[in-house]
């Protein structure tokens, strides 16, 4: 059974840093693009970016490019959301999240998230 | 880049229809994902490829795209399906995931 399992809620100061991560098994880490998707309070989803844990390809929404750091440690098989100095519009729960397709593909068949971590609350407060 | 326009809500009464749309330019020429969000849970993939449904998934939920259309339609609602939902797609001239603003289904 794939199951991607997160870090749990943090309260954060801003400036902070902090790295949530997402342990994943049931599947072979290094075959699947892992991702991240931000939902600040009340509001929709967000696409952050995906990680190709086998040679560690990363690709950002330009949204988020130079905001946060995804990585992704091939040999136990987690990923990770980083960011070096937290804000209060960072408040949001993050999900990981598995792309179904396996290896490099382009296309809308390819880019359709099949599973999901339960979700890391952030907060960010003074 | 590609803009998803979803309803914000669509209310139905147990047993009826109930349609959700996902408007964008030309979206009938991309494929489409619909994502099942229930309070206080992370969403689910409900419908992949356009028409779709995951193992598990029922058959009263069922998904069609064309033009500038994607439609989630959901047979004999029942109080269960009320949850917010999202339609996706790949942005290919931009290599971005794209997710629709979310529609909020009320079963009356």
């Amino acid at each position: 059974e794939v199951q991607l399992v997160q870090s749990g809620a943090v309260v954060k100061k801003p400036g902070e840093s902090l790295k949530i991560s997402c342990d994943t098994s049931g599947y072979t880490f290094t075959n699947h693009w892992v991702g991240w998707v931000r939902q600040m309070p009340g509001k929709g989803l967000e696409w952050i970016g995906f990680i190709y844990p086998y040679d560690s390809d990363t690709k950002y929404s330009p949204s988020f490019q130079g905001q946060v750091t995804i990585s992704a440690d091939k040999f136990i098989s987690m990923a990770y959301l980083q960011w070096n100095s937290l804000k209060a519009s960072d408040t949001a729960i993050y999900y990981c999240v598995r792309r179904a397709s396996p290896g490099y593909c382009s296309g809308g068949n390819c880019n359709v998230f099949d599973h999901w971590g339960q979700g890391t609350l952030v907060t960010v407060s003074s | 880049s590609s803009v998803l326009t979803q309803p914000p809500s669509v209310s139905v009464a147990p047993g009826k229809t109930a349609r959700i749309t996902c408007a964008g330019n030309n979206i009938g020429s991309t494929t489409v994902h619909w994502y099942q969000q229930k309070p206080g849970q992370a969403p689910v993939l409900v419908i992949y490829y356009d028409t779709d449904r995951p193992s598990g998934i029922p058959e009263r939920l069922s998904g069609s795209n064309s033009g500038n259309v994607a439609t989630l339609t959901i047979s004999r609602v029942e109080a269960g399906d009320e949850a917010d939902y999202y339609c996706q797609v790949w942005d290919s001239s931009t290599e971005q995931v794209v997710f629709g603003g979310g529609t909020k289904l009320t079963v009356l």
